[in-house]
Protein backbone atom coordinates (compact mmCIF):
# COMPACT_ATOMS: atom_id res chain seq x y z
CA UNK A 1 0.00 0.00 0.00
CA UNK A 2 1.74 2.98 1.10
CA UNK A 3 5.63 1.48 1.43
CA UNK A 4 8.04 2.70 -0.59
CA UNK A 5 10.33 0.55 -3.22
CA UNK A 6 13.72 2.17 -3.78
CA UNK A 7 15.74 0.42 -6.52
CA UNK A 8 18.66 -0.54 -7.05
CA UNK A 9 19.76 -1.15 -2.99
CA UNK A 10 23.40 -0.71 -3.60
CA UNK A 11 25.47 0.29 -6.55
CA UNK A 12 29.33 0.64 -7.14
CA UNK A 13 30.07 3.06 -9.67
CA UNK A 14 33.47 4.60 -10.81
CA UNK A 15 34.49 8.76 -10.51
CA UNK A 16 32.65 10.59 -13.30
CA UNK A 17 29.75 8.08 -13.91
CA UNK A 18 26.06 9.12 -13.88
CA UNK A 19 24.15 7.34 -11.23
CA UNK A 20 20.21 7.01 -11.12
CA UNK A 21 17.75 5.59 -8.98
CA UNK A 22 14.06 5.40 -8.47
CA UNK A 23 11.46 4.63 -5.65
CA UNK A 24 8.17 3.29 -6.37
CA UNK A 25 4.76 3.24 -4.78
CA UNK A 26 1.26 1.51 -5.12
CA UNK A 27 -0.57 4.16 -3.83
CA UNK A 28 -0.30 8.09 -4.50
CA UNK A 29 1.87 10.30 -2.93
CA UNK A 30 1.76 13.76 -2.44
CA UNK A 31 5.10 15.03 -1.89
CA UNK A 32 8.45 12.89 -2.47
CA UNK A 33 11.59 14.27 -1.45
CA UNK A 34 15.25 12.65 -1.41
CA UNK A 35 17.63 12.71 1.23
CA UNK A 36 21.22 11.78 1.74
CA UNK A 37 22.76 10.04 4.68
CA UNK A 38 26.56 10.33 5.18
CA UNK A 39 28.50 7.82 7.20
CA UNK A 40 27.65 8.17 11.17
CA UNK A 41 25.60 10.93 10.64
CA UNK A 42 21.65 11.41 9.88
CA UNK A 43 19.69 12.11 6.57
CA UNK A 44 19.99 15.66 4.61
CA UNK A 45 17.20 16.51 2.60
CA UNK A 46 18.88 17.49 -1.23
CA UNK A 47 15.67 17.63 -2.93
CA UNK A 48 12.09 17.95 -2.44
CA UNK A 49 8.93 17.86 -4.84
CA UNK A 50 5.38 18.63 -4.75
CA UNK A 51 3.93 18.48 -8.04
CA UNK A 52 3.63 15.41 -10.33
CA UNK A 53 5.71 15.92 -13.41
CA UNK A 54 8.18 18.26 -11.43
CA UNK A 55 11.88 18.00 -12.64
CA UNK A 56 14.25 19.98 -10.38
CA UNK A 57 17.88 20.30 -9.57
CA UNK A 58 20.30 20.41 -7.28
CA UNK A 59 23.90 21.26 -8.57
CA UNK A 60 24.94 17.84 -9.94
CA UNK A 61 21.40 16.43 -8.49
CA UNK A 62 18.24 16.05 -10.79
CA UNK A 63 15.02 14.59 -8.91
CA UNK A 64 11.06 14.39 -10.82
CA UNK A 65 8.13 13.72 -9.51
CA UNK A 66 6.10 11.13 -11.69
CA UNK A 67 3.17 11.75 -13.47
CA UNK A 68 1.35 8.72 -11.83
CA UNK A 69 2.58 10.01 -8.68
CA UNK A 70 3.13 6.60 -7.83
CA UNK A 71 7.36 7.29 -8.52
CA UNK A 72 10.38 9.30 -8.39
CA UNK A 73 13.87 9.28 -9.49
CA UNK A 74 16.90 10.55 -8.41
CA UNK A 75 19.68 11.51 -10.51
CA UNK A 76 23.72 12.51 -10.26
CA UNK A 77 25.63 13.26 -12.98
CA UNK A 78 29.47 13.05 -13.21
CA UNK A 79 30.18 11.51 -9.80
CA UNK A 80 32.42 12.34 -7.28
CA UNK A 81 33.96 10.38 -4.47
CA UNK A 82 31.86 12.93 -1.65
CA UNK A 83 28.94 11.44 -3.21
CA UNK A 84 29.26 8.60 -1.20
CA UNK A 85 26.27 7.72 0.90
CA UNK A 86 23.16 6.33 1.68
CA UNK A 87 20.36 8.32 -0.36
CA UNK A 88 16.44 8.02 0.91
CA UNK A 89 13.53 8.58 -0.88
CA UNK A 90 10.83 9.77 1.20
CA UNK A 91 7.30 10.47 0.49
CA UNK A 92 3.58 11.73 1.94
CA UNK A 93 1.01 9.59 0.86
CA UNK A 94 -2.20 11.33 -0.51
CA UNK A 95 -4.25 10.20 2.40
CA UNK A 96 -1.82 10.36 5.47
CA UNK A 97 0.53 12.81 6.78
CA UNK A 98 3.43 10.52 7.67
CA UNK A 99 6.14 10.68 6.26
CA UNK A 100 7.14 7.02 4.38
CA UNK A 101 10.79 6.02 3.66
CA UNK A 102 12.39 3.87 1.64
CA UNK A 103 14.98 1.24 2.25
CA UNK A 104 17.85 3.54 0.95
CA UNK A 105 20.10 2.93 -1.86
CA UNK A 106 23.80 2.76 -0.83
CA UNK A 107 26.23 4.29 -3.27
CA UNK A 108 30.08 3.88 -3.29
CA UNK A 109 32.19 5.80 -5.99
CA UNK A 110 35.73 4.43 -6.56
CA UNK A 111 38.25 7.02 -7.41
CA UNK B 1 25.69 24.95 17.94
CA UNK B 2 22.61 25.34 16.03
CA UNK B 3 20.52 22.45 14.86
CA UNK B 4 19.32 19.09 16.37
CA UNK B 5 21.46 17.69 19.01
CA UNK B 6 20.72 13.98 20.28
CA UNK B 7 22.62 11.87 23.15
CA UNK B 8 23.96 9.77 23.65
CA UNK B 9 25.79 8.81 20.57
CA UNK B 10 26.05 5.50 21.69
CA UNK B 11 24.61 3.37 23.90
CA UNK B 12 24.66 -0.18 25.63
CA UNK B 13 22.17 -1.22 27.89
CA UNK B 14 20.57 -4.49 29.21
CA UNK B 15 17.41 -6.18 28.43
CA UNK B 16 14.45 -4.55 30.48
CA UNK B 17 16.93 -2.06 31.59
CA UNK B 18 14.70 1.75 31.21
CA UNK B 19 16.90 4.00 28.75
CA UNK B 20 16.54 7.68 27.54
CA UNK B 21 17.21 9.14 24.52
CA UNK B 22 17.57 12.63 24.42
CA UNK B 23 17.14 15.38 21.55
CA UNK B 24 17.25 19.36 21.72
CA UNK B 25 16.60 21.58 18.95
CA UNK B 26 17.48 25.62 18.63
CA UNK B 27 15.41 26.16 15.74
CA UNK B 28 12.44 27.07 17.13
CA UNK B 29 10.23 24.39 14.99
CA UNK B 30 7.15 23.44 16.26
CA UNK B 31 6.74 19.59 15.20
CA UNK B 32 9.29 16.88 16.33
CA UNK B 33 10.11 13.51 15.25
CA UNK B 34 11.74 10.57 16.87
CA UNK B 35 12.90 7.78 13.98
CA UNK B 36 14.53 4.38 13.94
CA UNK B 37 16.68 3.16 11.74
CA UNK B 38 17.06 -0.70 10.48
CA UNK B 39 18.53 -2.91 8.20
CA UNK B 40 16.09 -3.19 4.81
CA UNK B 41 13.31 -0.82 6.51
CA UNK B 42 14.50 2.51 6.17
CA UNK B 43 13.40 4.82 8.74
CA UNK B 44 10.36 4.16 10.82
CA UNK B 45 8.56 6.80 12.67
CA UNK B 46 8.38 6.08 16.41
CA UNK B 47 6.23 9.08 18.01
CA UNK B 48 6.02 13.00 17.15
CA UNK B 49 5.17 15.97 18.87
CA UNK B 50 3.28 19.43 17.29
CA UNK B 51 3.88 21.56 19.98
CA UNK B 52 4.47 21.36 24.08
CA UNK B 53 2.88 18.56 25.93
CA UNK B 54 1.10 17.24 22.63
CA UNK B 55 2.17 14.48 21.05
CA UNK B 56 1.23 11.36 19.46
CA UNK B 57 2.05 8.06 17.84
CA UNK B 58 3.79 6.95 14.48
CA UNK B 59 3.98 3.64 12.70
CA UNK B 60 6.11 1.46 15.45
CA UNK B 61 5.60 2.99 18.62
CA UNK B 62 5.28 0.28 21.03
CA UNK B 63 7.92 0.15 23.71
CA UNK B 64 8.53 3.88 23.99
CA UNK B 65 7.58 6.77 26.00
CA UNK B 66 7.97 10.30 24.62
CA UNK B 67 7.52 13.56 26.51
CA UNK B 68 7.67 17.19 25.53
CA UNK B 69 7.61 19.54 28.15
CA UNK B 70 9.56 22.49 26.23
CA UNK B 71 9.39 23.05 22.60
CA UNK B 72 13.04 22.84 22.24
CA UNK B 73 13.57 19.01 23.98
CA UNK B 74 12.18 15.81 22.64
CA UNK B 75 13.16 12.56 24.99
CA UNK B 76 12.56 9.04 23.61
CA UNK B 77 12.54 6.30 26.82
CA UNK B 78 12.37 3.01 26.48
CA UNK B 79 10.82 1.43 29.35
CA UNK B 80 11.79 -2.15 29.69
CA UNK B 81 14.08 -2.23 26.70
CA UNK B 82 14.13 -5.52 24.36
CA UNK B 83 16.42 -6.40 21.96
CA UNK B 84 14.17 -5.95 19.24
CA UNK B 85 15.06 -2.11 19.88
CA UNK B 86 18.45 -2.12 19.29
CA UNK B 87 18.63 0.48 16.26
CA UNK B 88 20.14 3.24 15.22
CA UNK B 89 17.77 6.36 16.95
CA UNK B 90 17.16 9.59 14.52
CA UNK B 91 15.41 12.80 16.02
CA UNK B 92 14.22 15.53 13.57
CA UNK B 93 12.13 18.76 13.56
CA UNK B 94 10.48 20.30 11.26
CA UNK B 95 8.55 23.96 10.86
CA UNK B 96 5.07 21.90 9.26
CA UNK B 97 3.64 18.71 8.98
CA UNK B 98 1.81 16.95 5.77
CA UNK B 99 2.62 18.80 2.92
CA UNK B 100 5.10 20.54 2.97
CA UNK B 101 6.98 19.15 5.78
CA UNK B 102 10.85 19.13 5.63
CA UNK B 103 13.05 17.13 8.13
CA UNK B 104 16.24 18.29 9.74
CA UNK B 105 17.64 15.27 11.35
CA UNK B 106 20.15 14.91 14.65
CA UNK B 107 23.33 12.86 13.93
CA UNK B 108 21.59 9.59 16.00
CA UNK B 109 21.85 7.52 18.51
CA UNK B 110 22.89 3.99 18.56
CA UNK B 111 21.61 1.53 20.63
CA UNK B 112 22.42 -2.02 21.21
CA UNK B 113 20.30 -4.12 23.86
CA UNK B 114 22.37 -6.92 25.07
Amino acid sequence: GQQLNQSPQSMFIQEGEDVSMNCTSSSIFNTWLWYKQDPGEGPVLLIALYKAGELTSNGRLTAQFGITRKDSFLNISASIPSDVGIYFCAGQPYNNNDMRFGAGTRLTVKP
Amino acid sequence: DAGITQSPRYKITETGRQVTLMCHQTWSHSYMFWYRQDLGHGLRLIYYSAAADITDKGEVPDGYVVSRSKTENFPLTLESATRSQTSVYFCASSESRGFGEKLFFGSGTQLSVL
